[in-house]
């Protein structure tokens, strides 16, 4: 198994410009999320998705879609990057039990000029 | 509004020493609180607690949810070189969302 794999690791795009950052898994788990961190802020849920077809928003969601064809993936777009957007990003996923740990992806690092 | 607090939010110890690492929560619906050690790349799982009093133990880690003081702690004797990491704690709750706390940074001298 691949665990939870994130593409790009490292982006700079400029302020405006639109993305998509990957996030894929191979543990059919129905649970995937999208956190940022930032330093002195910890890890701040942006969305989630409870399975195919279903999402929902987190504590910071503003600037960030998502959506969730498949199991497998759950990519996170960013619409019109902003400098306030430059952040570590990892995406996480887990079964829905609620007796499951999350699983982290390896991070994208990204930085808005 | 739902939020988790570690301190300290730094500490420096000795090898062999023995640490201690505290979480408070006001989340509301819990469902459970975990522990991860994160490394310079993505967290890694330590312990999912949710019953109150029942210790989780891993080697020289372990780990014990107070429901009633809605707190934890995570404790690590005989600190070693390679338990130095950013220790963070999070708050499952039943409307799926995880709360983080901002983590303790912690960092073992030889």
């Amino acid at each position: 198994n691949a665990g939870v794999t994130q593409t790009p690791k490292f982006q700079v795009l400029k302020t405006g410009q639109s993305m998509t950052l990957q996030c894929a898994q191979d543990m059919n788990h129905e649970y995937m999320s999208w956190y940022r961190q930032d330093p002195g802020m910890g890890l701040r849920l942006i969305h989630y998705s409870v399975g195919a077809g279903i999402t929902d928003q987190g504590e910071v969601p503003n600037g960030y879609n998502v959506s969730r064809s498949t199991t497998e993936d759950f990519p996170l777009r960013l619409l019109s990057a902003a400098p306030s957007q430059t952040s570590v990003y990892f995406c996480a996923s887990s079964y829905q039990t609620g007796q499951e740990t999350q699983y982290f992806g390896p991070g994208t690092r990204l930085l808005v000029l | 509004e739902d939020k988790v607090v570690q301190s300290p939010l730094s500490l420096v110890v000795h090898e062999g020493d023995t640490v201690t690492l505290n979480c408070s929560y006001e989340v509301t619906n819990f469902r459970s609180l975990l522990w991860y050690k994160q490394e310079k790349k993505a967290p890694t799982f330590l312990f999912m607690l949710t019953s109150s009093g029942i210790e989780k133990k891993s080697g020289r880690l372990s780990s014990i949810l107070d429901k009633k003081e809605l707190s934890s702690i995570l404790n690590i004797t005989a600190t070693q070189t390679g338990d130095s990491a950013i220790y963070l704690c999070a708050v499952h709750n039943t409307g799926n969302q995880f709360y983080f706390g901002t983590g303790t940074s912690l960092t073992v001298i030889p």
